[in-house]
């Protein structure tokens, strides 16, 4: 079955250094990654993903992912972080199984930015 | 606006208590889905459909039901909700299927007694 893993439940960053939230996934076939944030009392907001082509992707808010196929991976990063980006963070894959079309979640990293 | 609303925003009934939390679009999106948000379970997908008269499980459908009887609707119907049931709602809607961009809802608090 498709999978995706959030291995740290929580991550802290001082404001102005660079933050990485992991994801690891398990799939069948070519991966479609998703990355979703959560502010509080919010619904999701899409920030970015990968379905084909460069390794490095660009999302909202200056978030990017990198797809690792080696490592089964793709990690969130911002060059810099800013108070603002405190929020719950999650993964997300693709799931065709069975000829479905689902989106299966991570359990969620809430990163907190300190000033 | 584009947007997808949810209502009620809150809820408190009782077990057995028949009820339903409306979901709808105005995007004219195909694809609709509801999930349910836990504390260290993430979200976890209900039901989806791809398209009206569509519709199919997620990875928790058991105690749930829906339509898609128009396309900016698709509501959550819990027959005989129980107290394994209290959660946080989300409905979302993407243009075509589970790779577009999912736009959510505010999210449905639900409790039951």
């Amino acid at each position: 079955a498709q999978s995706v893993a959030q291995p740290e439940d929580q991550v802290n960053v001082a404001e102005g250094n660079p933050l990485t939230v992991k994801c690891t996934y398990s799939v069948s076939g070519n991966p479609y990654l998703f990355w979703y944030v959560q502010y509080p009392n919010r619904g999701l907001q899409f920030l970015l993903k990968y379905i084909t082509g460069d390794n490095l992707v660009k999302g909202s808010y200056g978030f990017e992912a990198e797809f690792n196929k080696s490592q089964t991976s793709f990690h969130l990063k911002k060059p810099s972080a800013l108070v603002s980006d405190s929020a719950l963070y999650f993964c997300a894959v693709r799931d065709r199984s069975y000829n479905t079309d689902k989106l299966i979640f991570g359990t969620g990293t809430r990163l907190q930015v300190f000033p | 606006e584009a947007q997808v609303t949810q209502n009620p925003r809150y809820l408190i009934t009782v077990t057995g208590k028949k009820l339903t939390v409306t979901c709808s679009q105005n995007m004219n999106h195909e694809y609709m889905s509801w999930y349910r948000q836990d504390p260290g379970l993430g979200l976890r997908q209900i039901y989806y459909s791809m398209n009206v008269e569509v519709t199919d499980k997620g990875d928790v459908p058991e105690g749930y039901k829906v339509s898609r009887k128009e396309k900016r609707n698709f509501p959550l119907i819990l027959e005989s909700p129980s107290p394994n049931q209290t959660s946080l709602y989300f409905c979302a809607s993407s243009l075509t299927d589970s790779t577009d961009t999912q736009y959510f809802g505010p999210g449905t608090r639900l409790t039951v007694l």
